[in-house]
């Protein structure tokens, strides 16, 4: 089945600063890599999704590119703020189907 | 805004105890899964649904677990006999079974096991 690696689990980064994280994932089939964006003590909120016919997507301050011959995705923040500070999980969904498989998780710090 | 709704939000009980968990996912949404996450790390899938029947349950302990989906707008989850290591925050997110298309997730369930 599919497997996701996130990298890296900690980034601390300077407000107005960018922040990148990396996944990849095992499946070449795999079609769907969601984002998710966890504040603490929240549930887990879809922030941007990107499918496998796309190699770029943004939407205001939030990138998410996709390498389909590498088989890696990545989120990038620019100009971070204050409340960007969350835990930020990659996904992607097998194929054929609806289940996602999620990454670790990494913990942004964004400092004022 | 349609939202997936878990109750309780909130459960401190004893050892031994059973304990349900409920969802009701977002109205017309066809898959329902339940994760299980400790310590703010990753999301543990125990369990999901498609169309009201169990798809995999391969990641839930199968002698104190299960998951039931008696309509479509309610799952469940049980714990019997709880044990003190089950505590953490189990959430239940549903979705279409169209692809490529996400998961919503409820508020979660914040469990503690004494």
């Amino acid at each position: 089945g599919e497997n996701v690696e996130q990298h890296p689990s900690t980034l601390s980064v300077q407000e107005g600063d960018s922040a990148v994280i990396k996944c990849t994932y095992s499946d070449s089939a795999s079609n769907y890599f969601p984002w998710y964006k966890q504040e603490l003590g929240k549930r887990p909120q879809l922030i941007i999704d990107i499918r496998s016919n796309v190699g770029e997507k943004k939407d205001q301050r939030i990138a998410v590119t996709l390498n389909k011959t590498a088989k890696h995705f990545s989120l990038h923040i620019t100009e971070t703020q204050p409340e960007d500070s969350a835990v930020y999980f990659c996904a992607a969904t097998e194929p054929g189907g609806f289940k996602t498989i999620f990454g670790a998780g990494t913990r942004l710090f964004v400092k004022a | 805004d349609a939202r997936v709704t878990q109750t309780p939000r909130h459960k401190v009980t004893e050892m031994g105890q059973e304990v349900t968990m409920r969802c009701q996912p977002i109205l017309g949404h066809n898959t329902v899964f339940w994760y299980r996450q400790t310590m703010m790390q990753g999301l543990e899938l125990l369990a999901y649904f498609r169309n009201r029947a169990p798809l995999d349950d391969s990641g839930m302990p199968k002698d104190r677990f299960s998951a039931e989906m008696p309509d479509a707008t309610l799952a469940t989850l049980k714990i019997q006999p709880s044990e003190p290591r089950d505590s953490a925050v189990y959430f239940c997110a549903s979705g279409l079974d169209i692809r490529m298309q996400p998961q919503h997730f409820g508020d979660g369930t914040r469990l503690s096991i004494l």
